[in-house]
């Protein structure tokens, strides 16, 4: 069974801290990786993707990928009210790429 | 631009209704993706068309029929629906099937 895991949370940091999220995954074959925001009642929003090791920065979100120690993590900068959501991982699988695993979901709480 | 639209956005069916979820992208994306999410758990699979073909079928039982009339267009045709059934409903398009995907604000399905 090929996993993709995560911490469900909530992860609570206060506005304005560095955010954490990780994600570890079982198939060492997988080749992409990808973070999703989903705030309540909504569809998944693309935020990073990551096909190499090493960071990968867009504005306040670095993606992080460890394939050697297979875990993939997302760090949001400057925190904000805004980016409270669940935050899903998912992995592509090898040689179906097309068919992304995806984690439980971490649920991030940004307090004021 | 990565817009999927879905519609409707909130459907209510009896068991016994015959009904359609309707996608589509202009965004030239050559594969598309129905899931299905229930509440706080991540998103399921069901199906994957590339190039306007199935390629991928999870094991999704028959009262779920899904349609591929053109590159643009992504139909679920949904039949003698059960309570359970009731979820989110998201589609999801790639450019093709290893791209990254995007997904659209999904339909939120009620089986009564």
């Amino acid at each position: 069974q090929k996993e993709v895991e995560q911490n469900s949370g909530p992860l609570s940091v206060p506005e304005g801290a560095i955010a954490s999220l990780n994600c570890t995954y079982s198939d060492r074959g997988s080749q992409s990786f990808f973070w999703y925001r989903q705030y309540s009642g909504k569809s998944p929003e693309l935020i990073m993707f990551i096909y190499s090791n090493g960071d990968k920065e867009d504005g306040r979100f670095t993606a992080q990928l460890n394939k050697a120690s297979q875990y993939v993590s997302l760090l949001i900068r400057d925190s904000q009210p805004s980016d409270s959501a669940t935050y899903l991982c998912a992995v592509s699988q090898p040689g179906t790429a097309s068919k992304l695993t995806f984690g439980t979901g971490t649920r991030l709480q940004v307090t004021l | 631009d990565t817009e999927v639209t879905q519609t409707p956005k909130h459907l209510v069916m009896g068991m016994t209704n015959k009904k359609s979820l309707k996608c589509e992208q202009h965004m030239g994306h050559r594969a598309m993706y129905w899931y299905k999410q229930k509440a706080k758990k991540p998103p399921e699979l069901m199906f994957v068309y590339s190039y306007e073909k199935l390629s991928i079928n999870e094991s999704v039982p028959s009262r779920f029929s899904p349609e591929c009339p053109n590159s643009s267009l992504l139909n679920l045709h949904l039949h003698a629906l059960q309570p359970e059934d009731s979820a989110l409903y998201l589609c999801a398009s790639s450019l093709n099937f290893i791209e990254t995907q995007y997904f659209g604000p999904g339909t939120r399905l009620l089986v009564l």
